[in-house]
């Protein structure tokens, strides 16, 4: 069965540092996502990126965070400087395609740890 | 904002016997998604449901999205040590896109 997968599994980095944690969603999915959990919190919304270009996008989603598709299987999220408050699970998401108010199926990695020190 | 209620948050219960997990919210939803997650891993979805009253069943897993697309429930029947973990709703807002809320899970023990 297809499935989204996500690399590193576990990254450990200094305040500060860039960061850039990768994904392969599944191949004939249009609709990529970057969702966060901050340690005993809930999944939250970061951004959702169509066509090479950000969807939507949360409150989270500063100018330190951007997203790319820089070849036809790898979806990134780079943070630029991290902070301490950056450490949580990063999870990527893939859907098939989207139409306004209709449902869409949102297929989830396994995630991302990212330490910031 | 649009913010989904699970409840219970924790849940421990006997091998053998029915629970029910909520999720509510004041707003309503195009549609609904129950999830699994295991410790360090990704959420695993279980169902969709997209129409007001719609009731969807995975072996003993009975889910139901409420009439006014506004709340849903995850019964499970005869609970298994094997069902043990966190389940989360999550839903896509109406009309606001394709962003998934979701809600703060419950996290679910079954003894043996």
């Amino acid at each position: 069965e297809p499935e989204v997968t996500q690399t590193p599994s576990h990254q450990v980095t200094q305040m500060g540092q860039e960061v850039i944690l990768r994904c392969v969603p599944i191949s004939n999915h249009l609709y990529f996502y970057w969702y966060r959990q901050i340690l005993g919190q809930k999944v939250e919304f970061l951004v959702s990126f169509y066509n090479n270009e950000i969807s939507e996008k949360s409150e989270i989603f500063d100018d330190q965070f951007s997203v790319e598709r820089p070849d036809g299987s790898n979806f990134t999220l780079k943070i630029r400087s991290t902070k301490l408050e950056d450490s949580a699970m990063y999870f990527c998401a893939s859907s098939e395609g989207f139409r306004i108010g209709t449902w869409e199926t949102q297929y989830f990695g396994p995630g991302t740890r990212l330490l910031v020190l | 904002t649009q913010l989904l209620e699970q409840s219970p948050q924790f849940l421990s219960i006997q091998e053998g016997e029915n629970l029910t997990v909520y999720c509510n919210s004041s707003s309503v939803f195009s549609s609904l998604q129950w999830y699994r997650q295991e410790p360090g891993e990704g959420p695993v979805l279980l169902v969709t449901v997209v129409t007001g009253g719609e009731v969807k069943k995975l072996k003993r897993l009975t889910f139901q999205f409420g009439d006014a697309r506004k709340d849903s429930s995850l019964h499970i029947t005869a609970a298994q040590p094997g069902d043990t973990g966190l389940y989360l709703c999550a839903g896509e807002p109406n009309n606001a896109g394709n962003m998934l809320t979701f809600g703060g899970g419950t996290r679910l023990m079954v003894k043996p």
